[in-house]
């Protein structure tokens, strides 16, 4: 069974435009999670989207935003970027559906690089 | 808030050593525990903890959870140079499906 896949994998962009980061879970996960990872603030929840709505959401400004598909697909908008933004953006997929913790095993795609200049 | 806190931040061994990485945690509710490796990129998923007291083995690899003290351990023994690489300690609790909290991490380097 394919992996978590993340287009692009690197990504240099300058300060206040904005980025779209696209995830493809693995067959038959519909939950996907995404979270930003610095060497400051190690990694960080951003969201969580299953069947198309957004169910949590971290502690990030409105310029981040997200949605998924109805294949599950989901993808990560950053809006006016500013130089913090640069990251590493990881993607991962679940299981879970309801509220059982044997589902909730999250694997991580390869993430995409964002620099921010 | 949930809270994950990992010890040591670092840590350097020579192969063959064992080698104890410590996870404490604060959350309501409690769900699971996992712990995760990451290289180069993205994190690979080595165990899912629940229950207390219940070692999970992965060959050189292993963990257990205390629920009572708030805490969970991982070993590798006979380590090797492809055991370094850093290990995250995440937490799923509360009532945020979806959410992992995520530990710093320990920087475990293994020399020849």
């Amino acid at each position: 069974k394919a992996g978590v896949t993340q287009t692009p994998r690197y990504l240099i962009k300058t300060r206040g435009q904005q980025v779209t980061l696209s995830c493809s879970p693995i067959s038959g996960h519909r939950s996907v999670s995404w979270y930003q990872q610095t060497p400051g603030q190690g990694l960080q929840f951003l969201f969580e989207y299953f069947s198309e709505t957004q169910r949590n959401k971290g502690n990030f400004p409105g310029r981040f935003s997200g949605r998924q598909f109805s294949n599950s697909r989901s993808e990560m908008n950053v809006s006016t970027l500013e130089l913090g933004d640069s990251a590493l953006y990881l993607c991962a997929s679940s299981l879970l559906e309801g509220r059982s913790s044997n589902q909730e095993t999250q694997y991580f795609g390869p993430g995409t690089r964002l620099l921010v200049l | 808030e949930d809270k994950v806190v990992q010890s040591p931040l670092s840590l350097v061994v020579h192969e063959g050593d064992t080698v104890t990485l410590n996870c404490s945690y604060e959350v309501t509710n409690f769900r699971s525990l996992l712990w995760y490796k990451q290289e180069k990129k993205a994190p690979t998923f080595l165990f899912m903890l629940t229950s207390s007291g219940i070692e999970k083995k992965s060959g050189r690899l292993s963990s257990i959870l205390d629920k009572k003290e708030l805490f969970s351990i991982l070993n590798i023994t006979a380590t090797q140079t492809g055991d370094s690489a850093v290990y995250l300690c995440a937490l799923a609790g509360g009532t945020s499906y979806g959410k992992l909290t995520f530990g710093q991490g320990t920087i475990l380097t293994v020399h020849p």
